[in-house]
């Protein structure tokens, strides 16, 4: 499968823990995109990449939200001190210049 | 503000019935205008944009800007096409997509 890869698919943590997903873009593509979606919702930008340089943060994104692409490759995105507003679906898209963004299969986060 | 608008959370339509999923959207410039899908338990897929005028699975859309609209049309749906549909816009920064909430197409054989 030569898709956009997220890992792990599901997480189950308790309030106040950290968590960190990852997201594989497809290989060729040199921008990366983070959207959040909760239910009932259509997905919220929250950070885009161009390569290894992080372009963009929405306001939604907290200090305690932190991404990177550290070789312009695989991109991580970590919450630290997670509170119950952070459950929701994590996507991960990538596209190739500002053609169709293609999506990876998310990433559940519940915080109990 | 931009803000894209889908007025119906659930569609219910027959077999054969032709579909239209509505979208309206708020931009101040020239924005391109997507809809993807997605069908049950798989991820969000590109169906269609408004600057490449395809028919994609017999679904079109036109971009009426005086209405300011990207209203998704088929003429005879069918039970493959049930799925989460959501209108996506791009503005000026060509990175940052915003989204409706999605409408729920439900076809009844």
């Amino acid at each position: 499968d030569t898709g956009v890869s997220q890992n792990p698919r599901h997480k189950i943590t308790k309030r106040g823990q950290n968590v960190t997903f990852r997201c594989d873009p497809i290989s060729e593509h040199n921008r990366l995109y983070w959207y959040r979606q909760t239910l009932g919702q259509g997905p919220e930008f929250l950070t885009y990449f161009q390569n290894e340089a992080q372009l963009e943060k929405s306001r939604l994104l907290s200090d305690r939200f932190s991404a990177e692409r550290p070789k312009g490759s695989f991109s991580t995105l970590e919450i630290q001190r997670t509170e119950q507003g952070d459950s929701a679906m994590y996507l991960c898209a990538s596209s190739a210049g500002v053609l169709e963004q293609y999506f990876g299969p998310g990433t559940r986060l519940t915080v109990t | 503000a931009q803000r894209v608008t889908q007025p119906e959370k659930l569609l219910s339509v027959f077999k054969g019935a032709p579909v239209e999923l509505k979208c309206n959207y708020s931009y101040s410039g020239s924005p391109e205008l997507f809809w993807y899908v997605q069908y049950s338990r798989q991820r969000l897929q590109l169906l269609l944009r408004h600057i490449s005028r395809e028919s994609i699975k017999g679904f079109t859309a036109d971009l009426n800007k005086g209405e300011t609209s990207f209203h998704l049309k088929k003429p005879f749906a069918q039970e493959e096409d049930s799925a989460m549909y959501y209108c996506a816009l791009s503005g000026d920064s060509n990175y940052q997509l915003i989204w409706g909430a999605g409408t729920k197409l439900i076809i009844k054989p």
